[in-house]
């Protein structure tokens, strides 16, 4: 069975930084784009950034450019976002998503909360 | 305001059928069959429940159908169950915001 185990989440202070671990399991790793979606209390799903299976091509929302970094380690079945710069808006609950194809996010983490607050 | 544009509630009682619409344009909806839906229960990680425009993953109940005509996509429960009281949102691969805004969908 395919697992996405999120950690990294937290209270962070405006202009801090955070970086967000997801553990995958149960699928090989290396054959799959992976994304982190994120979530604002109460609002409606936000993709964030998607990396190639060979970590060769990224991309990002506007909002995020030149503040989070996403990369993988697959040796260690490991996807991360460093997230910098951080501002009040960036609170929501980040997800670990598989995609299978064509921005398709056939499975998803429990997701981590980030919270960034004075 | 997001590119895919959901209508925010639908509502049936059990039994019936209800669609959820999802308007894009032809720059995504209408340029690729990468349509997908997704369902989230309350304080739950979304799940996708059709992808391709009208495919559904292993363990997808059949009561759930997808479709697409121009630029808008079509989600379709029908026999509706309580249990399919959740939040649904579509994406499309080529948009320039990924996702709708979403549908609450409410089981009367």
């Amino acid at each position: 069975e395919v697992y996405l185990v999120e950690s990294g989440g937290g209270l962070v202070q405006p202009g801090g930084s955070l970086r967000l671990s997801c553990a995958a399991s149960g699928f090989t790793f290396s054959t799959y784009w992976m994304d982190w979606v994120r979530q604002a209390p109460g609002k409606g799903l936000e993709w964030v950034a998607s990396i190639k299976k060979d970590g060769s091509q990224k991309d990002y929302v506007d909002s995020v450019k030149g503040r989070f970094t996403i990369f993988r380690d697959n040796a260690q079945n490991s996807l991360y976002l460093q997230m910098n710069s951080l501002r009040v808006e960036d609170t929501a609950v980040y997800y670990c998503v598989r995609d299978r194809a064509y921005a398709t996010f056939d499975c998803w983490g429990q997701g981590t909360l980030v919270t960034v607050s004075s | 305001q997001s590119a895919l544009t959901q209508p925010p509630s639908a509502s049936g009682s059990p039994g019936q059928s209800v669609t959820i619409s999802c308007t894009g344009t032809s720059s995504d909806i209408g340029a690729y069959n990468y349509v997908s839906w997704y369902q989230q229960h309350p304080g739950k990680a979304p799940k996708l429940m059709i992808y391709e425009v009208n495919k559904r993953p292993s363990g997808v109940p059949d009561r759930f159908s997808g479709s697409k005509s121009g630029n808008t996509a079509s989600l379709t429960v029908s026999g509706l169950q309580a249990e399919d009281e959740a939040d649904y949102y579509c994406s499309s691969y080529g948009g320039a915001e990924l996702f709708g805004g979403g549908t609450k969908l409410t089981v009367l």
